[in-house]
């Protein structure tokens, strides 16, 4: 159980282009989840938190018209990157809190590179 | 401001050579404390969750203990399948955004034969 899933795994883009990330939770209902992203040897840095139903809370220093955040239902959640730049090439990872309070599972990433 | 740190960074053991891996965090109000490992180019797999200090929690070869100050990822007759990347996250109340964890850069264990 507890299962999430991401696509794409990994995407290559034109800088200029937009990308979508899908975020599922596969097994459970998810009424919140959270995208990070992660640089090569750090650690994960929360991007924004996303609820089903409403507006994304993003952290200070993220550009929210340009990674936007959809949680239209509670088994899924998409991040956008909009009109990317090599600079946004990153590995992405999203987190969907579980039904024991506090827990949070992750998906296998996704790994995006802008050209 | 809610800090989490992780020692050593690295790790190089042999085979069953036992060790532990240590997590101290400074937050406001612990709501709970969670270990991960992560694999090169993988999401992070949920190992454990503590709650309250004098906790533990033991799976396969991995014990977590839990302190008011600190957590350990104790591991025990390693084997080279164990080698990833630990990672310690906690969760704070008051007025952090509900759920967020706060994470540590990790310990990087390699285990050879």
């Amino acid at each position: 159980g507890a299962v999430v899933s991401q696509h794409p795994s990994w995407v290559i883009c034109k800088s200029g282009t937009s990308v979508k990330i899908e975020c599922r939770s596969l097994d459970f209902q998810a009424t919140t989840m959270f995208w990070y992203r992660q640089f090569p040897k750090q650690s994960l840095m929360l991007m924004a938190t996303s609820n089903e139903g409403s507006k994304a809370t993003y952290e200070q220093g993220v550009e929210k018209d340009k990674f936007l955040i959809n949680h239209a239902s509670l088994t899924l959640s998409t991040l956008t990157v909009t009109s990317a730049h090599p600079e946004d090439s990153s590995f992405y990872i999203c987190s969907a809190r579980g039904p024991v309070w506090g827990e949070q599972f992750f998906g296998p990433g996704t790994r995006l590179t802008v050209l | 401001e809610d800090q989490v740190t992780q020692s050593p960074e690295a790790l190089r053991l042999q085979e069953g050579e036992s060790s532990s891996l240590n997590c101290s965090y400074t937050v406001s109000g612990l709501r709970g404390l969670f270990w991960y490992r992560q694999d090169p180019g993988k999401g992070p797999e949920f190992l454990f969750t503590l709650y309250s200090a004098g906790e533990e929690k033991e799976k396969e070869r991995l014990k977590a203990t839990l302190t008011k100050k600190e957590s350990f990822l104790h591991i025990t007759a390693p084997k080279p399948e164990d080698s990833a990347t630990y990672l310690c996250a906690v969760q704070a109340g008051g007025g952090s955004t509900l759920g967020r964890l706060y994470f540590g850069r990790g310990t990087q264990l390699t285990v050879w034969p």
